[in-house]
C-alpha cells in the first residue's frame, strides 16, 4: 500500500528565509503526489499537486514542490517565508482512489 | 459559492452518549470522506462513500457508524463504543474516479468527550 513519511514534525525558519518541508513516498505505480496546508482549527487547503506532467509543480502562496522519482520524494519549498505561512503542511499520495496522508510537518515562522 | 460545510464547530459529548455530525457539499461530487485528526498522527480515515446508499469502512470504522442517503449529505455518528472520541474530525468531498482529483475538506467539527 502507497505511504508517505513527511521528516521533521516541526520546522521553524525566520521571515524571508526559505522553507523546505520534507516528504517522501511509496507507491507501486506511478503516484499522484499532493501537498494541504491546514491553519489552526480549519480544514486542510489543496497548495499544489502532482499529475505526472511536469515534475517541478507550481502551487498557491509562492509555493512549489518538485517530483523527483529517483529519490521518491516530493519536497515542497518557498524561497522566502512569510508570517503568514505558519501553519501544518500535510504530504499526500493518492493510488486506486485511496488517499494516503503523512503526519504533518508544523512550520513556525520567526520574526 | 460551491463548499462543504459542517457542524457543528465544537462539540461536547457526555460518555456513554452518541452524538452525530453533519457534513454537507454542494460540489456535486460522488464520493465523501471522514477523518479524524489528532495530533502528530495526519488525517486517518474512518469511512468513505463513493456513490449514494453505499459507503465502505476505512481504517478505523470501530465505533463510527455513517448514512448516506442524498448525494449532498454524508453525517457520521460516533457511537458510545468508540473507546476515545475526543479528536477533530474531517468531511472531505472529490470528483469520483481518478486517483489524481484532489480532496475538499470542511472546516472541521472538535469533538470534546467529558
Amino acid at each position: 500500500a502507497q505511504s508517505v513519511t513527511q521528516l521533521g514534525s516541526h520546522v521553524s525558519v525566520s521571515e524571508g528565509a526559505l522553507v523546505l518541508l520534507r516528504c517522501n513516498y511509496s507507491s507501486s505505480v506511478p503516484p499522484y503526489l499532493f501537498w494541504y496546508v491546514q491553519y489552526p482549527n480549519q480544514g486542510l487547503q489543496l497548495l499544489l499537486k502532482y499529475t505526472s506532467a511536469a515534475t517541478l509543480v507550481k502551487g498557491i502562496n509562492g509555493f512549489e514542490a518538485e517530483f523527483k522519482k529517483s529519490e521518491t520524494s516530493f519536497h515542497l519549498t518557498k524561497p522566502s517565508a512569510h508570517m503568514s505561512d505558519a501553519a501544518e503542511y500535510f504530504c499526500a499520495v493518492s493510488e486506486n482512489n485511496d488517499m494516503r496522508f503523512g503526519a504533518g510537518t508544523r512550520l513556525t515562522v520567526k520574526p | 459559492d460551491g463548499g462543504i460545510t459542517q457542524s457543528p464547530k465544537y462539540l461536547f459529548r457526555k460518555e456513554g452518549q452518541n452524538v452525530t455530525l453533519s457534513c454537507e457539499q454542494n460540489l456535486n461530487h460522488d464520493a465523501m470522506y471522514w477523518y479524524r485528526q489528532d495530533p502528530g498522527q495526519g488525517l486517518r480515515l474512518i469511512y468513505y462513500s463513493q456513490i449514494v446508499n453505499d459507503f465502505q469502512k476505512g481504517d478505523i470504522a470501530e465505533g463510527y457508524s455513517v448514512s448516506r442517503e442524498k448525494k449532498e449529505s454524508f453525517p457520521l455518528t460516533v457511537t458510545s463504543a468508540q473507546k476515545n472520541p475526543t479528536a477533530f474530525y474531517l468531511c472531505a468531498s472529490s470528483i469520483q474516479g481518478q486517483s489524481f482529483n484532489e480532496q475538499f475538506f470542511g472546516p472541521g467539527t472538535r469533538l470534546t468527550v467529558l
